[in-house]
């Protein structure tokens, strides 16, 4: 099956600076979600991105999906930003299951 | 109202306790979900509703028993559990991928602990 990989697996910011969190597919995909999970453990949706650029506020994000990537920007970090970020692709071999890539890990310090 | 309400949001329960997880949604979806998220471990995809019909079932042990009476309510009845069931278990929605967006919502989660 398809295998998604986010790296890197932690990251560790100072509050006001940039990252680029990415995530590799290994085969096609229809779907492509970003997902931010909150301390508490609520999974929030930051795009919905099968291909192209969409930005909102600081957060940007690119899927390149004839190279098998997308690209999370995080600019001008804030310390409610930590939390653990995954991305998760709709497989297309006919079950359209959502897989998910094991996360980063981002920790933001005031 | 968010879109995806989970109830309850904790619940410890015994290995010989009955209880279950609901899941409601507003969004006008046709597929729910129930991931499981084991400590330091990616989501797991349990089981997958379209139109109130099971399509997916990711052998899943037996304590686990989901139903979905519609498009709109899906529980997780939970009996005989072992404490190493206890983990976040969260509820998703979406239109079902092939036919639409497909887009994923989440509910806020149900943390169960078993003693």
């Amino acid at each position: 099956g398809i295998q998604v990989e986010q790296s890197p697996p932690d990251l560790i910011l100072q509050e006001g600076a940039n990252s680029t969190l990415r995530c590799n597919f290994s085969d096609s995909v229809n779907n492509l979600q970003w997902f931010h999970q909150n301390p508490w453990g609520q999974l929030i949706n930051l795009f919905y991105i099968p291909s192209g650029t969409k930005q909102n506020g600081r957060l940007s994000a690119t899927t390149v999906a004839t190279e098998r990537y997308s690209l999370l920007y995080i600019s001008s970090s804030q310390t409610t930003d930590s939390g653990v970020y995954f991305c998760a692709v709709v497989d297309t071999s006919g079950t359209y299951k959502y897989i998910f890539g094991t996360g980063t890990r981002l920790k933001v310090l005031a | 109202e968010t879109g995806v309400t989970q109830t309850p949001r904790h619940l410890v329960m015994g290995m010989t306790n009955k209880k279950s997880l609901k899941c409601e949604q507003h969004l006008g979806h046709n597929a729910m979900y129930w991931y499981k998220q084991s400590a330091k471990k990616p989501l797991e995809l349990m089981f997958v509703y379209n139109f109130k019909e099971q399509t997916e079932n990711n052998s899943v042990p037996s304590r686990f028993s989901p139903e979905c009476p519609n498009s709109s309510h899906l529980f997780l009845h939970l009996h005989t559990l072992q404490p190493e069931d206890s983990a976040l278990y969260l509820c998703a929605s979406s239109h079902y991928p092939g036919q639409n967006t497909g887009e994923l919502f989440f509910g806020e989660g149900s943390r169960l602990t078993v003693l």
